[in-house]
This record gives C-alpha cells, sequence and structure tokens, in this order.
C-alpha cells in the first residue's frame, strides 16, 4: 500500500527558471493538499485540490504559483521564475475526505534556488 | 486569524520518562486534532488523532483533548531515543474550510540515553 509519492525529493534551480513539483496521492484518496515550509517556521497550507478541480487556493502566492490535478496523472504544483525566497520543504499530503479527516504527507521535495 | 500555539522547547526528557507535550488553539468550533511527528529533514507523520474529549491512548501514546479550554496535549510514556523528532500540533479549520490544517510550529523533543 503505497503512500503519497513525491518526486523529485531534491530540486536545484536557478533564479528565473520554473519548479515542477509532483505528487501522487495514497491509493484511494481524491484529495491533495499542498503544504509548504520554511526554514525555522511552521507548515502552511497552500492549496487543495480533487481531480480536475481546485479547492481553495487561499494560501498560494498570487503570482508565479499554480498547481492542478488532472484527471489523470499526479498532482503538479509549478512555480515560474523562482526566486531565492521560493526555497523551502514542499509537502504534499492526501486524505479519502475533505473535511475533519486524517491527511498523509508525502516524502516532500526540497527546493533549493541558487 | 487560526493559531495553534505550542512551546518551541526543546524539551529534553531522559530516556524510560514521561514526555509532555502541550498545544492550544484559538478556533473553538475546531473538532478533530492531530499530532504528527517529524524528525529532521523528514516530512511529518501521522502519530494520534482525537475528536472527543477525554483521552486516547495509542500504545506509548496518549492524546489528551478539552475544548472548554482549547488544549490539547499528548503524552509519550516510556520515551525512548527514537522518539526524539519535533512534534507538531495541527488543528483544521471550522465551518466550510476544514479541510485546511493549522499546524503549530511544533516542539523540539529530545530523549536522552
Amino acid at each position: 500500500n503505497a503512500g503519497v509519492m513525491q518526486n523529485p525529493r531534491h530540486l536545484v534551480r536557478r533564479r528565473g527558471q520554473e519548479a515542477r513539483l509532483r505528487c501522487s496521492p495514497m491509493k484511494g484518496h481524491s484529495h491533495v493538499y499542498w503544504y509548504r515550509q520554511l526554514p525555522e517556521e511552521g507548515l502552511k497550507f497552500m492549496v487543495y485540490l480533487q481531480k480536475e478541480n481546485i479547492i481553495d487556493e487561499s494560501g498560494m502566492p498570487k503570482e508565479r504559483f499554480s498547481a492542478e490535478f488532472p484527471k489523470e496523472g499526479p498532482s503538479i504544483l509549478r512555480i515560474q521564475q523562482v526566486v531565492r525566497g521560493d526555497s523551502a520543504a514542499y509537502f504534499c499530503a492526501s486524505s479519502s475526505g475533505g473535511y475533519n479527516t486524517e491527511a498523509f504527507f508525502g516524502q516532500g521535495t526540497r527546493l533549493t534556488v541558487v | 486569524q487560526k493559531e495553534v500555539e505550542q512551546n518551541s522547547g526543546p524539551l529534553s526528557v531522559p530516556e524510560g520518562a514521561i514526555a509532555s507535550l502541550n498545544c492550544t488553539y484559538s478556533d473553538r468550533g475546531s473538532q478533530s486534532f492531530f499530532w504528527y511527528r517529524q524528525y529532521s529533514g523528514k516530512s511529518p507523520e501521522l502519530i494520534m488523532s482525537i475528536y472527543s474529549n477525554g483521552d486516547k491512548e495509542d500504545g506509548r501514546f496518549t492524546a489528551q483533548l478539552n475544548k472548554a479550554s482549547q488544549y490539547v496535549s499528548l503524552l509519550i510514556r516510556d520515551s525512548q531515543p527514537s522518539d526524539s523528532a519535533t512534534y507538531l500540533c495541527a488543528v483544521p479549520n471550522s465551518g466550510g474550510s476544514n479541510y485546511k490544517l493549522t499546524f503549530g510550529k511544533g516542539t523540539l523533543l529530545t530523549v536522552n540515553p
């Protein structure tokens, strides 16, 4: 029973490049969440998606960040024109339901912008 | 602004002792509460969930919830060096956005052999 799978585990990008982070939810889960963990800070909600739908993107920066969860394939968090401040650990979580249900996290993608 | 507060620690306990981790939250309408363990450089791992006032025990872990005081705690009995990690309290928002977890900044626990 595979857990939440994220790749890549580590990603290095130069300023101005694009970063694509992928997440496959746990089997049987159709709710996906992205969280960001900055150094010395707590986990912060970014976006909640179900298949082909963005339910809540209130935690996403207004520019350069986008997310999708297509009918087929993994969820993608895309960061365009990365800046040094985007360096962080990005975690994906999934759950079987959207409300008060347990969310399980993937191993994360550690993005470093140089 | 929903808030979840934890003592940042570090909390240091000797091996075999009871470690007590505390968390307070601001959203009175929250209905469920989660504890995650995060080893350095790793992902958060769900270790306990609690939904009702009182105690919930799972092995060496006991979660305690007091909704009137907006307080949730995690007790780790017979602490082991392998329990050394950061413990994160997570609380879903109440109302229509209760899929959204608000995390505390975590308490760093060190168990000394």
